[in-house]
């Protein structure tokens, strides 16, 4: 089946300008994690989504970031007043839900860049 | 505090060498999980094995093989007859399964150049 689809695949802003990366998950996984690619700071969690359950916002970097999940699928991260250091790829993953931890699959990423 | 460590940032080997991928990692968790995930060239992360915390014993899959070890929390990975296909980052990660969702936290990721 299809696995996790991430648009647009490229993203060039400008600093201060606000931008949405969209994420479809695995149909069926009611889990749904954003992480940040960087050369500076590796692979860093950023927000999960568990069905309805409120998500765990703990890595989120700054209050300029915000996610949503819509209909427990589709998903919006959403970067505000974009700075610089924002530059970076942004990977979506889906797994199934709990109790147990399974394994995420990943999406192929939103390379951000911020000039 | 959870962390994992992968000393080693590049390794270079030729075509048919057996090498071995050192992760290291920290929990207070006593249930908790392991992972690799290999990232090619083109950048997608494809997951490799995962291993919960009370299954100790090793696993083979093809060239591949993991190494667990509990008592020096250790979770090493070794290709055997090293492909060219094999050059990628691999990241080694670890997920706490209480509280914390099952979110990854990664390693820095060792670079594996296979040249021919």
């Amino acid at each position: 089946g299809a696995g996790v689809s991430q648009s647009p695949s490229n993203k060039v802003t400008e600093k201060g300008k606000d931008v949405e990366l969209r994420c479809d998950p695995i149909s069926g996984h009611t889990a749904l994690y954003w992480y940040r690619q960087s050369l500076g700071q590796g692979l860093e969690f950023l927000i999960y989504f568990q069905g309805n359950s409120a998500p765990d916002k703990s890595g989120l970097p700054s209050d300029r970031f915000s996610a949503e999940r819509t209909g427990g699928s589709v998903s919006t991260l959403t970067i505000q007043r974009t700075q610089q250091e924002d530059s970076a790829v942004y990977l979506c993953a889906s797994s199934l839900g709990p109790p147990t931890v399974n394994e995420q699959f990943f999406g192929p990423g939103t390379r951000l860049t911020v000039l | 505090a959870q962390k994992v460590t992968q000393a080693q940032t590049e390794i270079s080997v030729v075509e048919k060498e057996d090498v071995t991928l050192d992760c290291v990692y920290e929990t207070r968790d006593t249930t908790y999980y392991l992972f690799w995930y290999k990232q090619p060239p083109s950048g997608e992360l494809v997951f490799l094995i995962r291993r919960n915390s009370f299954d100790e014993q090793n696993e083979i899959s093809g060239r591949y093989s993991w190494n667990f070890q509990k008592s020096t929390s250790s979770f090493n990975f070794t290709i055997t007859a090293s492909q060219v296909v094999d050059s990628a980052v691999y990241f080694c990660a670890l997920s706490e399964i209480y509280n914390q969702g099952g979110k990854l936290i990664f390693g820095q990721g060792t670079e594996l150049s296979v040249k021919p």
